[in-house]
């Protein structure tokens, strides 16, 4: 089993759809988590950070849930703009700090 | 400000060939990470340093690869010999501390013919 899972892609969803993605992660230990974007052929960028209490930022949710460890991503009314893969980063710190990305999600909006 | 500064942006070599590819981090950033990005293996992580040393190269995949940092603003990451299944877009990332969020740079895309 991997250590951090995302939901296998594509999600192709209409514009203005709702979308939902999930990452599990194996290590209960695990202490920070993030949400980032990568377009096609772009660097990975910041999206939102996750923390326990949920963080909502405009159209974007993210949760996290420890008791299952997994958190997730909603985004609210799609746009053309927000095709893109999504990535997980699950952070450690007990016993040396490490961080695993997931694999990603794509998603394709359309018109 | 500026971000996190890689170069160069395209390398195409051939097989046998040394490579060395650049990092400057954000200023003040005390974190600096190198990672490889594959379709079929995803973001890997190569090594990371603290304050200029190696903490962690668990993710270098053999000897042929290498990295330094010899100050605060500036990493090397050298591929010596290039194999053609070295091929992947090569980036660095900076952090002021853990585990707080990475900022990428821009990425070197490496083709080894």
């Amino acid at each position: 089993r991997k250590e951090v899972e995302q939901d296998p892609g594509p999600f192709n969803v209409p514009e203005g759809a709702t979308v939902a993605f999930n990452c599990t992660y194996s290590n209960s230990a695990s202490q920070s988590f993030f949400w980032y974007r990568q377009d096609c052929r772009k660097e990975p960028k910041l999206l939102m950070s996750v923390y326990s209490s949920g963080n909502e930022d405009g159209r974007f949710t993210a949760q996290l849930n420890r008791a299952s460890q997994y958190i997730s991503l909603l985004i609210r009314d799609s746009k053309l703009s927000d095709s893109a893969t999504y990535l997980c980063v699950v952070n450690t710190l007990t016993g040396g700090f490490k961080t695993i990305f997931g694999a990603g999600t794509r998603l394709f909006v359309k018109a | 400000d500026a971000g996190v500064i890689q170069s160069p942006r395209h390398e195409v070599t051939e097989m046998g060939q040394e490579v060395t590819l650049r990092c400057k981090p954000i200023s003040g950033h005390d974190y600096l990470f190198w990672y490889r990005q594959t379709m079929m293996r995803g973001l890997e992580l190569l090594i990371y340093f603290n304050n200029n040393v190696p903490i962690d190269d668990s993710g270098m995949p053999e000897d042929r690869f290498s990295a330094k940092m010899p100050n605060a603003s500036f990493s090397t990451l050298k591929i010596q010999p290039s194999e053609p299944r070295d091929s992947a877009v090569y980036f660095c990332a900076s952090t002021s501390r853990v585990p707080n969020e990475q900022f990428f740079g821009p990425g070197t895309r490496l083709t080894v013919l």
